[in-house]
């Protein structure tokens, strides 16, 4: 059975502070990994990896993905409150359906 | 302006009534997808639609649950006698084809059975 696993679930951080979001996934036919930010509704695109060692960075945001030890991490560094929001990991495999985490809940304090 | 629309963006309906929710892709994609996400829980995959036909569906989605694209446009998941535990908020998404490059989710519907 698909897994995937995210941690911490939840997260209180002060803004400056450098925050490491962990996914563990074990998946069929494994394609790519996505991450997404869920604020109030639909989840928005971050990044996508298909690759091994690869580091996608966007502004503060980077991730990078570990093919061999099924894991992703998702980096923040200083921190803003607007930053707040769900993280969520989605891998996905051969049939195009993404299998989602239960995600992490930053909290970025002021 | 979003890539994928979802109407109603909130529906309320009594339990044992019909729904219909759509999605209105704007780009020209192939592969469609329904998510839904009960409060507090995480997103699960119901079904992906390629090519006007399934292509692949969960264990949620039952004969309850059925999809079309009636004009080659909308994108449509009828709910058939809903339950209590159908209240979520449901995601339409669109790629491009089997890879994930692009895969972006609608605003999203909440639904309410009451």
């Amino acid at each position: 059975e698909d897994k995937v696993v995210q941690s911490p679930l939840s997260l209180v951080v002060h803004e400056g502070d450098t925050v490491t979001l962990n996914c563990s996934y074990e998946v069929t036919n494994f394609r790519s990994l996505l991450w997404y930010k869920q604020e109030k509704k639909a989840p928005t695109f971050l990044f996508m990896l298909t690759s091994s060692g690869i580091e996608k960075k966007s502004g503060r945001l980077s991730s990078i993905l570990d093919k061999k030890e099924l894991f992703s991490i998702l980096n923040i560094t200083a921190t803003q409150t607007g930053d707040s929001a769900i993280y969520l990991c989605a891998p996905g495999g051969s049939q195009g359906n993404l299998i989602f985490g239960k995600g992490t809940k930053l909290s970025v304090k002021p | 302006e979003p890539e994928v629309t979802q109407t109603p963006s909130h529906q309320v309906t009594q339990m044992g009534q019909e729904v219909i929710l759509r999605c209105v892709p704007i780009s020209n994609h192939l592969y469609f997808y329904w998510y839904r996400q009960i409060l507090g829980q995480k997103v699960e995959f119901l079904v992906s639609f390629y090519n006007n036909e399934i292509s692949e569906k969960s264990e949620i989605f039952d004969d309850q649950f059925s999809v079309e694209r009636p004009d080659g446009s909308n994108f449509t998941l009828k709910i058939r006698s809903t339950k209590l535990e159908d209240s979520a908020m449901y995601f339409c998404a669109r790629g491009p084809g089997p890879e994930f490059y692009g895969y972006t989710f609608g605003s999203g519907t909440r639904l309410t059975v009451v």
